[in-house]
């Protein structure tokens, strides 16, 4: 079945820095990368996602980069501010009809005043 | 629309109890899933629903977990007996396919359960 890897499993930054969290996934025939952001004590919920026909994808201070090739795929997020601070997490969905999201362990992303 | 509703939002039992856990999808969403949260494991797909038909349950993890989906509008699951390694967030989540591929899944606002 599909493994997704998740890297850094913490990251703190300063406000109005850039963060990037990685994945990298093991089944190439996976075809849809969604990420999730997930607050304390709350739901997870999407905050962008990609497929596998796309290599990147923006909103605004969001972007998801995919590269196929190395089945490597990456969340930046630009001037980052406090509301940013949470639990980020990466998934995918294997090719063959299969539908459950296999996720990646998360990043705890930090963002210092 | 209400979106996504569990309940309980939190469960607090004795080992051996039954557990039944219960989730409401999106209306006309057709895909329904659960999923398990912890610190160890993060977070893990058990088992999902297509047009209330189970498709894939290789996920959960012992004959003590069961779930049903018996209309479009309701699904369990049941843990018995329950241990406490079962205590975690079981969360529900809702997609609709329509024409593309893979759409958002919305997740519920979970149920935490703890077995003592």
């Amino acid at each position: 079945g599909e493994n997704v890897e998740q890297h850094p499993s913490t990251l703190s930054v300063q406000e109005g820095d850039s963060a990037v969290i990685k994945c990298t996934y093991s089944d190439s025939a996976s075809n849809y990368f969604p990420w999730y952001k997930q607050e304390l004590g709350k739901r997870p919920q999407l905050i962008i996602d990609i497929r596998s026909n796309v290599g990147e994808k923006k909103d605004q201070r969001i972007a998801v980069t995919l590269n196929k090739t190395a089945k490597h795929f990456s969340l930046h997020i630009t001037e980052t501010q406090p509301e940013d601070s949470a639990v980020y997490f990466c998934a995918a969905i294997s090719g063959g009809g299969a539908d459950g999201l296999t996720f990646g362990k998360g990043t705890h992303l930090i963002i210092q005043p | 629309d209400a979106g996504v509703i569990q309940s309980p939002r939190h469960e607090v039992t004795e080992m051996g109890q039954e557990v039944t856990l219960r989730c409401k999808p999106i209306s006309g969403h057709d895909y329904l899933f659960w999923y398990r949260q912890t610190m160890m494991r993060g977070l893990e797909l058990l088992i999902y629903f297509n047009n209330n038909v189970p498709i894939d349950d290789s996920g959960m993890p012992e004959d003590r977990f069961s779930a049903k989906m018996p209309n479009a509008s309701f699904s369990t699951l049941k843990i018995q007996p329950s241990e406490p390694r079962d205590s975690a967030v079981y969360f529900c989540a809702s997609s609709r396919r329509g024409g593309t591929p893979y759409n958002e899944q919305f997740f519920g606002p979970g149920t935490r359960l703890t077995v003592l």
